[in-house]
């Protein structure tokens, strides 16, 4: 859910390496989930998406994995670079029509040392 | 295709002060809009929602208040700001209808606020 009181955690990452973010989701009925990239001053952007009924969708360096059992959501960032620093959210959606919700949440922060 | 604009960018209202902040989109019809404040460091804390015309859904109680008068139009208003306002404020869009590859949202640029 949206954790808006807490600080964002924050992963340290070196310039070549990859990075691995981590996402709890709240509610065994999403049926969609979306990562978002954030970068300082901007409005969140779409990074890439995946259905409940995947469990891996792979982008260009971006891959994100999803594990229902445990209601896990990963991303996963291959050769991160500085341009990658930026705060990531993980998105989930459920509901149809005019009672569907996208829910945030908490966001994590990705520092690419050199 | 589909753009948003916010605005302005940044704001800085003393307090006491009134406050309006527009969005609009263009390129579709009857988007669900959203309000979002981020603290500095923080996540994105939803406000309020529109899923048409004259109607709004509020998250939090709160000092703000918003209004759709227009298809494409949301904006997010205050009589009197207080200093616990402050943020970066995000408008966002998305399809009415939950559409497969339609699901996200797209963001605005944002406004930051100071009220000081």
């Amino acid at each position: 859910g949206e954790s808006v009181g807490l600080h964002l955690p924050t992963l340290s990452v070196q310039e070549g390496d990859n990075s691995i973010i981590n996402c709890a989701y709240s509610n065994s009925a999403s049926d969609y989930f979306i990562w978002y990239k954030q970068e300082s001053g901007k409005g969140p952007q779409f990074i890439i998406d995946i259905r409940s009924n995947m469990d891996k969708r792979q982008g260009q360096r971006v891959t994100v994995l999803l594990n229902k059992t445990v209601k896990h959501l990963s991303l996963q960032i291959a050769a991160t670079q500085p341009g990658d620093s930026a705060v990531y959210f993980c998105a989930e959606h459920k509901g149809t029509g005019t009672a569907s919700k996208l829910t945030f949440g908490t966001g994590t922060r990705l520092q690419v040392t050199l | 295709s589909q753009t948003i604009h916010q605005w302005p960018a940044t704001l800085v209202q003393p307090v006491g002060s009134p406050l309006s902040l527009e969005c609009t989109v263009e390129g579709t019809s009857n988007p669900n809009l959203y309000w979002y404040r981020q603290a500095a460091g923080r996540g994105l804390q939803l406000l309020f929602y529109s899923v048409g015309i004259g109607q709004i859904s509020s998250e939090v109680p709160q000092n703000l208040s918003a209004s759709r008068p227009q298809d494409r139009q949301f904006i997010l208003s205050s009589k009197k700001l207080l200093l616990s306002d402050s943020g970066f404020y995000l408008c966002a869009w998305s399809r009415l209808v939950w559409q497969r590859a339609n699901y996200g949202y797209t963001f605005g640029s944002g406004t930051r606020l100071t009220v000081v």
